[in-house]
C-alpha cells in the first residue's frame, strides 16, 4: 500500500535561512509520481512540482529545489533564503500507476513558519 | 477560467441533516476528486470520477455519495450528517494525459453539531 511520511510536523526558521522539508514514501509500484503542494494560511492548495519515478534528476525553481532519491525513497524539498511568504503547510503526495493522478495519497504535512 | 469553484464556503449542520457540496470546474478536465482535510492531517480521498457517469470510492467514502452527470460538475452529498464529518472539504480536478497536476477549489468548511 502507498504511504507518505512527513516526519517534521512543524518547523520554524528565521527569514533568509535555508530549510529542508523531508518526505519519505512507500510504494510497491515501479511507476509512480511524487508531488509537493503548498497550503498557505488562506487555505487553498497550490501545486508546486510533479516528478515521475523514472526521473531522478534534481530540480530547481528559483528558491525552491527538490532532491529525489529512489535509493532512500525520499523526495525532499528545500527552500533557500526563506521568506515570510513561504509560511504555509507543505504536503508531499504520492500517486501510483500509469494513470498518474488517479489517486493521490498525502502525507500529514509540515507546517513551516518563517519569522521576520 | 474560474478554475475549480466550490459552494458553500462555510456551513453548519445539525446532526442528522443532509446537504450537498457543489463543485464545478471549467477546464474540461476528465478527472475530479473530493477530499476531506481534518485538523493537522493531510487530505484523504473520499470519492473520485474519471469522467461523466463514472465514479469510484476513495479511502473514506462512508457517509457520502457522489454523482457525475456532466464533465463540469461533481457534487458531494452528505446524508445523515455526523460530528465525525466536521472537516474541510476540497474538490479537485485534473487532466489524464496533459498534466497530472490537480487543481483544487478553495474548500468548504463544514461543522456538524
Amino acid at each position: 500500500a502507498q504511504k507518505v511520511t512527513q516526519a517534521q510536523t512543524e518547523i520554524s526558521v528565521v527569514e533568509k535561512e535555508d530549510v529542508t522539508l523531508d518526505c519519505v514514501y512507500e510504494t510497491r509500484d515501479t511507476t509512480y509520481y511524487l508531488f509537493w503542494y503548498k497550503q498557505p494560511p488562506s487555505g487553498e492548495l497550490v501545486f508546486l512540482i510533479r516528478r515521475n519515478s523514472f526521473d531522478e534528476q534534481n530540480e530547481i525553481s528559483g528558491r525552491y529545489s527538490w532532491n529525489f532519491q529512489k535509493s532512500t525513497s525520499s523526495f525532499n524539498f528545500t527552500i533557500t533564503a526563506s521568506q515570510v511568504v513561504d509560511s504555509a503547510v507543505y504536503f508531499c503526495a504520492l500517486s501510483e500507476g500509469l494513470g498518474g493522478s488517479e489517486k493521490l495519497v498525502f502525507g500529514k504535512g509540515t507546517k513551516l513558519t518563517v519569522n521576520p | 477560467n474560474a478554475g475549480v469553484t466550490q459552494t458553500p464556503k462555510f456551513r453548519i449542520l445539525k446532526i442528522g441533516q443532509s446537504m450537498t457540496l457543489q463543485c464545478t470546474q471549467d477546464m474540461n478536465h476528465n478527472y475530479m476528486y473530493w477530499y476531506r482535510q481534518d485538523p493537522g492531517m493531510g487530505l484523504k480521498l473520499i470519492y473520485y470520477s474519471v469522467g461523466a457517469g463514472i465514479t469510484d470510492k476513495g479511502e473514506v467514502p462512508n457517509g457520502y455519495n457522489v454523482s457525475r452527470s456532466t464533465t463540469e460538475d461533481f457534487p458531494l452529498r452528505l446524508e445523515l450528517a455526523a460530528p465525525s464529518q466536521t472537516s474541510v472539504y476540497f474538490c479537485a480536478s485534473s487532466y489524464l494525459r496533459d498534466s497530472y497536476e490537480q487543481y483544487f477549489g478553495p474548500g468548504t468548511r463544514l461543522t456538524v453539531t
